[in-house]
């Protein structure tokens, strides 16, 4: 079975700075897709970033980026120029790639930036 | 463009009570859809998902049904609420896209069952 660790429950960061956010994975899968969702305080959910596993190179989109690392099983996001609006829950998740039924998320980390 | 609407988005409930949650797609047809829980603190755990009308599969058994009498509607539902059945819940549609696929969630419904 598939599971996904987010080992940080809370993270805090200062406006402006630099956060990374972590997440492993545990699969005997070889291709599927990782997923960084956020969920402000309206709490729908919002897909920030998607990773195929086959992919070497790291999915980046604007101020996120992703340090995939599929040998150990890490998949991280990184939140540039964090600004007051990235408040929110961050939730990672696991998709294998032939089945479209079943994404595995974490348990979330919340993610508090401070003006 | 795709939409997914899901209401109510607040439902306070007494143990006892039945359970109708509603979710419909708009700008796709026949897509795959989902019913999420999340406790408190916690991840989000699948309830349901559904290929199409009238097939459902259910992940965990539980108070609770779903039923897709639409290809775009998609009711979670109960006979008799339970303490326990507190929670987000939130509907879910994926689509293929030329990268791969992507989910989409409806706004949640905070239930609380007194």
């Amino acid at each position: 079975a598939q599971t996904v660790t987010q080992s940080q429950p809370e993270m805090s960061v200062q406006e402006a700075e630099t956060v990374t956010l972590s997440c492993t994975y545990d699969t005997s899968e070889s291709n599927y897709y990782l997923f960084w969702y956020k969920q402000p305080p309206s709490r729908q959910m919002i897909l920030v970033i998607r990773q195929e596993a086959y992919k070497q190179q790291n999915a980046t989109e604007n101020r996120f980026s992703v340090n995939f690392q599929k040998a150990a099983k890490s998949f991280s996001l990184k939140i540039s120029d964090s600004q007051l609006g990235d408040t929110a829950m961050y939730f990672c998740a696991f998709r294998r790639m032939y089945n479209n039924n079943d994404m595995r998320f974490g348990a979330g980390t919340r993610l508090t930036v401070k003006p | 463009s795709q939409t997914i609407h899901q209401w109510p988005a607040t439902l306070v409930q007494p143990v006892g009570s039945p359970l109708s949650l509603e979710c419909t797609v708009e700008g796709t047809s026949n897509p795959n859809l989902y019913w999420y829980r999340q406790a408190a603190g916690r991840g989000l755990q699948l309830l349901f998902y559904s290929v199409g009308i009238g097939q459902i599969s259910s992940e965990v058994p539980q108070n609770l049904s779903a039923s897709r009498p639409q290809d775009r509607q998609f009711i979670l539902s109960s006979k008799k609420l339970l303490l326990s059945d507190s929670g987000f819940y939130l509907c879910a549609w994926t689509v293929l896209t030329g990268t791969g696929t992507e989910a989409f969630f409806g706004q949640g419904t905070r239930l609380t069952v007194v």
